[in-house]
């Protein structure tokens, strides 16, 4: 039980263009969804938290603008990369949250997305 | 602000041997603590979790981790070290009340050698 899947699992795309990355949560409903970019040989840096229904809340120094979040439904959330540069390319890993809002609890992670941005 | 600390970046260990991979970590109020482990260009896998309760947490793939509260500490334990689990291992630390963030640490490549 717990799984959750992202898509794509790879992506190449050009500057400028906008590369959208879904997480869904296969066998739960998560109220709570999690992105984080993770850089090589480091740790996942959170990008933001996403609740079902309401607006993603951002980490500081996370564009929001560029790093568009969706959770339109429990099952569902989507990253959105716009006018993506070299920068950006980078491996983001999803998460799905068990405890429900305003709990810690264990977190189940999608397999990744690697971005390689031209 | 919580935290986590693994002081070692590498943990080299021989086949069948224990192995221990260190965690410490600073947050108010009681903690919420986890072990997953990833594997190359894969997302993060669970491993265990400490809410309350007994200080030994048993896990999957036969791990194991105690919790102490003294030492802020919650080091992961394996009595006998597969080459299968060479991999990148990560603690992380949350607050048992409020927001659900979640810390983690820098991450302790585990090498297992045959």
């Amino acid at each position: 039980g717990a799984v959750v899947s992202q898509h794509p699992s790879w992506v190449i795309c050009k500057s400028g263009t906008s590369v959208k990355i879904e997480c869904r949560s296969l066998d739960f409903q998560a109220t709570t969804m999690f992105w984080y970019r993770q850089f090589p040989k480091q740790s996942l840096m959170l990008m933001a938290t996403s609740n079902e229904g309401s607006k993603a809340t951002y980490e500081q120094g996370v564009e929001k603008d560029k790093f568009l979040i969706n959770h339109a439904s429990l099952t569902l959330s989507t990253l959105t990369v716009t006018s993506a540069h070299p920068e950006d390319s980078s491996f983001y890993i999803c998460s799905a949250g068990l405890g429900g809002r305003g709990r810690t609890d264990t977190q189940y992670f999608g397999p990744g997305t690697r971005l390689t941005v031209l | 602000a919580q935290s986590v600390a693994q002081p070692e970046d590498q943990v080299n260990v021989a086949e069948g041997n224990p192995l221990t991979v260190k965690c410490t970590y600073s947050v108010s109020g009681n903690p919420y603590l986890f072990w997953y482990v990833q594997y190359p260009n894969r997302g993060l896998q669970f491993l265990l979790k400490y809410i309350t309760g007994d200080n030994l947490v048993k896990g999957s793939y036969g791990f194991e981790a105690e919790f102490n509260k003294s030492q802020t500490s919650f080091h992961l334990k394996k009595p006998s070290a597969l080459v299968s689990d060479s991999a990148l291992y990560f603690c992380a630390v949350g607050p048992s009340r409020g927001y659900q963030k979640v810390t983690f640490g820098t991450g302790t490549k585990l090498q297992v050698i045959p």
